[in-house]
């Protein structure tokens, strides 16, 4: 059981680049976070997914994409990749609804010159 | 969009001194959860608290939900070294499902 997994732990990208992070979970979870944290702040979300096939914007959602590829699977994508995207981001899952605690996987730090 | 405020941001300590941080809220919270952040980590869930005026203990940790469910707080007595790091509130969000997260207070211990 191993909880959250992300890939990769570490990425150096060039401005204009693209990547994709990559975010699994093994607990049956429906709901699944993206977030971003700056150096000395707290977590921003990107985007979430109550369930497979639908994902809703969060507050910080311009120059990303996501894809829920299936129940275990949440997607975040950089499509052109800028100096103000370096970050940690973190993707998280949940049970259902509100009062569900949240489950964090173990970041991505993402450098882009 | 619903907040939740924290204070402080920083807070240096000795060790063995306590450690307390506060959430607040302009609306009443369905529920209040607290997280703990280790340098260099990602967020950990440590508690959640649901009824008006509830208390509860881990160990050397005490958390408290308000009266009027606005407001919490986490209380470190006797710090360590292991205490430190990051500890985050988070309030139900706007949509069910959705979470809003204080900014953290950042813990340091000095041995």
């Amino acid at each position: 059981n191993a909880g959250v997994t992300q890939t990769p732990k570490f990425q150096v990208l060039k401005t204009g680049q693209s990547m994709t992070l990559q975010c699994a979970q093994d607990m049956n979870h429906n709901s699944m976070y993206w977030y971003r944290q700056d150096p000395g702040m707290g977590l921003r979300l990107i985007y979430y997914s109550a369930s497979e096939g639908t994902t809703d914007k969060g507050e910080v959602p311009n120059g990303y994409n996501v894809s829920r590829l299936n129940k275990r699977e949440f997607s975040l994508r950089l499509e052109s990749a800028a100096p103000s995207q370096t970050s940690v981001y973190f993707c998280a899952s949940s049970g259902d609804g509100q009062g569900y605690e949240q489950y964090f996987g173990p970041g991505t730090r993402l450098t882009v010159t | 969009g619903q907040q939740v405020m924290q204070i402080p941001q920083y807070q240096h300590v000795q060790e063995g001194e306590d450690f307390t941080t506060y959430c607040n809220s302009s609306t009443t919270l369905s529920n209040i959860q607290w997280y703990k952040q280790r340098p260099g980590g990602h967020p950990v869930f440590l508690i959640q608290l649901v009824k008006s005026g509830e208390v509860k203990k881990q160990k050397r940790l005490t958390f408290q939900f308000g009266e009027a469910k606005k407001n919490s707080s986490l209380h470190i007595t006797a710090t360590q070294t292991t205490d430190v790091g990051t500890y985050f509130c988070a309030g139900p969000g706007t949509n069910a499902g959705k979470s809003t997260f204080g900014d953290g207070t950042t813990l340091t211990v000095k041995p």
